[in-house]
């Protein structure tokens, strides 16, 4: 198994310009996240979702929209673009548990975004 | 609103000793903490995941502990070797309703000198 992978490694933006990026887990796992690493900070949660088709704002959800339209992809995109969101974005992925607390995220090895 | 906060930022100690990383949460209504490991350009690995109604956690030369009341974890590593060079997070649920929803300490970075 592959895991969990996120396409691409490193992009470079213009301020304006649009972009998705990729997530793909092969583990049929139910729940996806998207999170962004900035230096200094620990990861904060920026779009879930719980099951295909579904999708919920996280902790700092502006600028952002994603979407899952098959279970083992989850899509993140920027409409426009800004110099705030250079930071490194994870995908992670976890499996339905017996109880809330049981479920152990697994990580993609992040993707670099610079906005010039 | 749940906040983590770890202290020391960044930590070196000569290889072969033991030592202890710290957690602290403010909000203890919590389904878990769990610890992971980060490698410089690398994704997130988890290493242990306490339930809240456990008290501690071992794997390895790894033993994480909880104390739900205190707000605290810690994270001890048992003999360190240059390879446990990473930097490590800890991460409890946003709110008790939220349980799936992480929030993460900014970390602390290990040096483990040969």
């Amino acid at each position: 198994n592959a895991g969990v992978t996120q396409t691409p490694k490193f992009r470079v933006l213009k301020t304006g310009q649009s972009m998705t990026l990729l997530c793909a887990q092969d583990m049929n796992h139910e729940y996806m996240y998207w999170y962004r690493q900035d230096p200094g900070m620990g990861l904060r949660l920026i779009h879930y979702s719980v099951g295909e088709g579904t999708t919920a704002k996280g902790e700092v959800p502006d600028g952002y929209n994603v979407s899952r339209l098959k279970k083992q992809n989850f899509l993140l995109g920027l409409e426009s673009a800004a110099p705030s969101q250079t930071s490194v974005y994870f995908c992670a992925s976890s499996q339905r548990g017996r109880g809330a607390g049981q479920e152990t995220q697994y990580f993609g090895p992040g993707t670099r975004l610079l906005v010039l | 609103k749940q906040e983590v906060t770890q202290i020391p930022a960044a930590l070196s100690v000569p290889e072969g000793e033991n030592l202890v990383l710290n957690c602290s949460f403010t909000d203890s209504a919590i389904y878990n903490l769990q610890w992971f490991r980060q490698d410089p350009g690398k994704g997130l690995t988890s290493l242990l995941l306490i339930q809240s109604s456990q008290r501690e956690q071992t794997s390895g030369r790894l033993n994480a502990s909880l104390d739900k009341s205190s707000g605290r974890s810690t994270l001890y590593i048992a003999a360190s070797q240059p390879g446990d060079s990473a930097t490590y997070l800890c991460a409890v649920p946003i709110s008790s309703g939220s349980a799936r929803q992480l929030t993460f300490g900014s970390g602390t970075q290990l040096t483990v000198l040969p």
